[in-house]
Parts: C-alpha cells; sequence; structure tokens
C-alpha cells in the first residue's frame, strides 16, 4: 500500500483539550506536510516540515518529526469544536515530485 | 496562495458512459499535476503524476487505459473515467505544483456517481 499509517484512527475529546495524532510512513522523504479536511470538502492546507527540521509551530498546531523512526506528529492545543475534522498527513518522496497519504485521522471536538 | 479549480464539482453518469474532469491552475503555471481518488471514509490514494507535455506516470493498480489523464498545457490538466461503473463512484482530487516543487495546491474535488 502507497499510503502510512496514522493513529488513531478516531479521536474524541472535549473542546479545550490538546488531540495528539501520529503519522508513519513508508521511505525517504523531502518534506512531510498536513492537511485537514471537511466532511466532503477540498484539503486545507496547515503546515509543511522538511526532512530537517524536527519540530515546527505555527498557531496552536505543533508538528514533530523524527526521520530515524519514519514518524510524525501533529498536536492541536487548546481545541475548538470547529477542529472537527479529518487530519491527513502527506509524505512527499525523496528525489520523486510525488506525495503520499496517511491514513487519517478523524478528530471529533465536542462542544 | 495559489488556486485550483476543478470542474465539475459533481457529476452524475450512467455506467458505460465516459466522463471528463479538468483541473485548472489558475494563477500559476502548474509543471506537476496530481490526480487522487479518495472513497467515503477513507484516505487520498494516488492515481497519477501528470507532467506537462509528457505521458502521466501512473501508480500501480491504476489502469491507464481506463483512467485517461492528459495535461497539454501549463494551467490545465483533465481525467477522463473510460466507460465508467458504479465502482467508480468516488471523489476525485486534483493538484498542482509549480516552479516550488515542495508544494501542491489542491482543487475543491469532483464527485462522480456512476450509477
Amino acid at each position: 500500500s502507497q499510503q502510512g499509517e496514522e493513529d488513531p484512527q478516531a479521536l474524541s475529546i472535549q473542546e479545550g483539550e490538546n488531540a495528539t495524532m501520529n503519522c508513519s510512513y513508508k521511505t525517504s522523504i523531502n518534506n512531510l506536510q498536513w492537511y485537514r479536511q471537511n466532511s466532503g470538502r477540498g484539503l486545507v492546507h496547515l503546515i509543511l516540515i522538511r526532512s530537517n527540521e524536527r519540530e515546527k509551530h505555527s498557531g496552536r498546531l505543533r508538528v514533530t518529526l523524527d526521520t530515524s523512526k519514519k514518524s510524525s506528529s501533529l498536536l492541536i492545543t487548546a481545541s475548538r469544536a470547529a477542529d472537527t475534522a479529518s487530519y491527513f498527513c502527506a509524505s512527499q518522496q525523496y528525489n520523486f515530485n510525488k506525495f503520499y497519504f496517511g491514513s487519517g485521522t478523524k478528530l471529533n471536538v465536542k462542544p | 496562495g495559489a488556486v485550483v479549480s476543478q470542474h465539475p464539482s459533481w457529476v452524475i453518469c450512467k455506467s458505460g458512459t465516459s466522463v471528463k474532469i479538468e483541473c485548472r491552475s489558475l494563477d500559476f503555471q502548474a509543471t506537476t499535476m496530481f490526480w487522487y481518488r479518495q472513497f467515503p471514509k477513507q484516505s487520498l490514494m494516488l492515481m497519477a503524476t501528470s507532467n506537462e507535455g509528457s505521458k502521466a506516470t501512473y501508480e500501480q493498480g491504476v489502469e491507464k487505459d481506463k483512467f485517461l489523464i492528459n495535461h497539454a498545457s501549463l494551467t490545465l490538466s483533465t481525467l477522463t473515467v473510460t466507460s465508467a461503473h458504479p465502482e467508480d463512484s468516488s471523489f476525485y482530487i486534483c493538484s498542482a505544483s509549480g516552479r516550488v516543487t515542495d508544494t501542491q495546491y489542491f482543487g475543491p474535488g469532483t464527485r462522480l456517481t456512476v450509477l
């Protein structure tokens, strides 16, 4: 399968709590990106982390990358009901201009 | 950010017919375009990568004669689903990247329903 794995598959939390989702990928990468998708809609780009970076922040988002373990995590702090969506990681293959998506985490933030 | 459009946003067709989906980059030159398929409650599966003026590169398991991709200009790629069947019903999403190859811009998707 071209897909990497994400866990958990589904996550339900209360508003204000933090949400952490993890992503693993299979091959060497140039970068890894996180996207959000509301039900039946297009993708929204959240954050990009390059293979030589270990951590990156953007607003309430924090992403880490461990290339030795071929894994990444996305932390959303102080979650809001509007964060309810599916979250996907996408890894850009090293030396190839194409992207493979992880299996996704469905986040439900209860008000 | 750059804008990518898709047309149509949804289409319903009869089994056996062919359907063409357009993907356009509106404000940049897309040297590479990608086509993905997404089944309900699943992730995006890369179908093919196309570079302007050359043949598309298909992922393993994707039938190139069934899913015809044309990338004739730097702003337009088309995906034609030939002889569509109900199992081809899916959400098809395109994306495009330009000279900055680590960034891809996604279209809003096309929902195909084959009756």
